[in-house]
């Protein structure tokens, strides 16, 4: 199926450990995004890479870090969690041009403990 | 910082109506989008309408965008239980990100 995967679905860990999220598209897109949704749904953009380079980066604590080893492949490392780092993470890809429709993940619901 | 903003946050409807769903924004915008998010899952792409469009429609969806007061409207018109879900627009000011508002919960009741 074409479409972009995330693993795991859920990730529950404790305060302190360092965790990975991994998410993969096979849809031939440029460009990949990390978002994070909080238990209000608000959806905040934290990353995005256009074939392997880092092009957007919001305020975001480097305690993450994105990783994009291809342009189909974009994964977020996550150091010393915390609490507040507890909520959804959607990973998202878009093709080139002008219109940035954007094709998202099931998302990963991550619960720091 | 938040772009959208919709309004209403939730919006309860029997089945067969109408439901109408309307956003706001506060900068210059290249496009407009809508998605759909149902429980536990990834967002879905509706539809997009750009700066330059007044009105769009796909199926039973019907996108409305005024720039100058920087709204837009999603109208889901026959609404069906498979409705149910959050929707969002996201602004598009052509700086290659989306910026979401906190959506609308739409429920249908059969």
């Amino acid at each position: 199926d074409t479409a972009v995967s995330q693993t795991p679905k859920y990730l529950v860990t404790q305060m302190g450990n360092d965790k990975s999220i991994k998410c993969e598209q096979n849809l031939g897109h440029d460009t990949m995004y990390w978002y994070k949704q909080d238990s209000k749904k608000f959806l905040k953009i934290m990353f995005s890479y256009n074939n392997k380079e880092l092009i957007i980066n919001e305020t975001v604590p480097n305690r993450f870090s994105p990783k994009s080893p291809d342009k189909a492949h974009l994964n977020l490392h996550i150091n010393s969690l915390e609490l507040g780092d507890s909520a959804v993470y959607f990973c998202a890809s878009s093709p080139s041009g002008e219109y940035n429709e954007q094709f998202f993940g099931p998302g990963t619901r991550l619960t720091v403990l | 910082s938040q772009q959208g903003e919709e309004d209403p946050q939730a919006l309860s409807i029997q089945e067969g109506e109408n439901a109408t769903m309307n956003c706001s924004y506060k900068t210059s915008i290249n496009n407009l989008q809508w998605y759909r998010q149902n429980s536990g899952r990834g967002l879905v792409h509706l539809i997009l309408i750009r700066s330059n469009e007044r009105e769009k429609h796909s199926g039973r969806l019907r996108v409305t965008l005024d720039t100058s007061k920087k709204s837009s409207s999603l109208l889901i018109t026959a609404s069906r239980a498979a409705d149910t879900a959050s929707y969002f627009c996201a602004t598009d000011d052509g700086a290659q990100k989306l910026v979401f508002g906190q959506g609308t919960r739409l429920t249908i009741n059969p």
